[in-house]
């Protein structure tokens, strides 16, 4: 089945600089949603974007979807230390019946 | 703001024993999934619930699993006869419609011995 995969797989920033982060997928999806997870803790939802979307803000967050790639970027700018965590992108594929494809995800640690 | 809750934060269990993960989703959600983690590796799939059936799952949602939601508030992931590769995270999510955002809980993490 198609897998989320991040690039890079891990990233070390001062606090202030932006950080981003990639996802490619192999298939055709219905949306694209972006996780965050702290140290053995639960998922945090941090966005959705829709197939037919191109870029979605949030706050600091910035999503793109390429589906002609099939990739989609994060951005996150003026970075913290409470951003440090872990980061996943998960895939609802048109194929599948609501289930999320995770990738393996991004380790993010913003020095202050 | 609401949350998914589930309990045990923990558990640990003989290889060979039952075991019962319960989540309560978002009240007014309709759309209920377990997910798992074992460490250092993707989160998987295990299956969804709709509408008081399975919607879909995934490979690893052999006969040794099973899922019901006994009343109004809570979901239940059972495991008939864990084994030792059963250790891992477990996660409930939730989601008010099909195609929509997954609310997941904090886990509950299985350690089989």
């Amino acid at each position: 089945s198609q897998q989320g995969e991040e690039d890079p797989q891990a990233l070390s920033i001062q606090e202030g600089e932006n950080a981003t982060m990639n996802c490619s997928y192999k298939t055709s999806i219905n949306n694209l949603q972006w996780y965050r997870q702290n140290s053995g803790r639960g998922l945090v939802h941090l966005i959705l974007i829709r197939s037919n979307e191109r870029e979605k803000h949030s706050g600091r967050l910035r999503v793109t979807l390429d589906t002609s790639k099939k990739s989609s970027s994060l951005l996150i700018t003026a970075s913290r230390a409470a951003d440090t965590a872990s980061y996943f992108c998960a895939t609802d594929e048109v194929a599948g019946n609501n289930r999320l494809a995770f990738g393996k995800g991004n380790q993010v640690v913003v020095i202050p | 703001e609401p949350e998914v809750t589930q309990t045990p934060s923990h558990q640990v269990t003989q290889m060979g024993q039952e075991v019962i993960l319960r989540c309560v989703p978002i009240s007014n959600h309709l759309y209920f999934y377990w997910y798992r983690q074992i460490l250092g590796q993707k989160v998987e799939f295990l299956v969804s619930f709709y509408n008081n059936e399975i919607s879909e799952k995934s490979e690893i949602f052999d006969d040794q699993f099973s899922v019901e939601r006994p009343d109004g508030s809570n979901f239940t992931l059972k495991i008939r006869s864990t084994k030792l590769e059963d250790s891992a995270m477990y996660f409930c999510a939730s989601s008010p419609e099909r195609r929509n955002e997954q609310f997941f809980g904090p886990g509950t993490r299985l350690t089989v011995l």
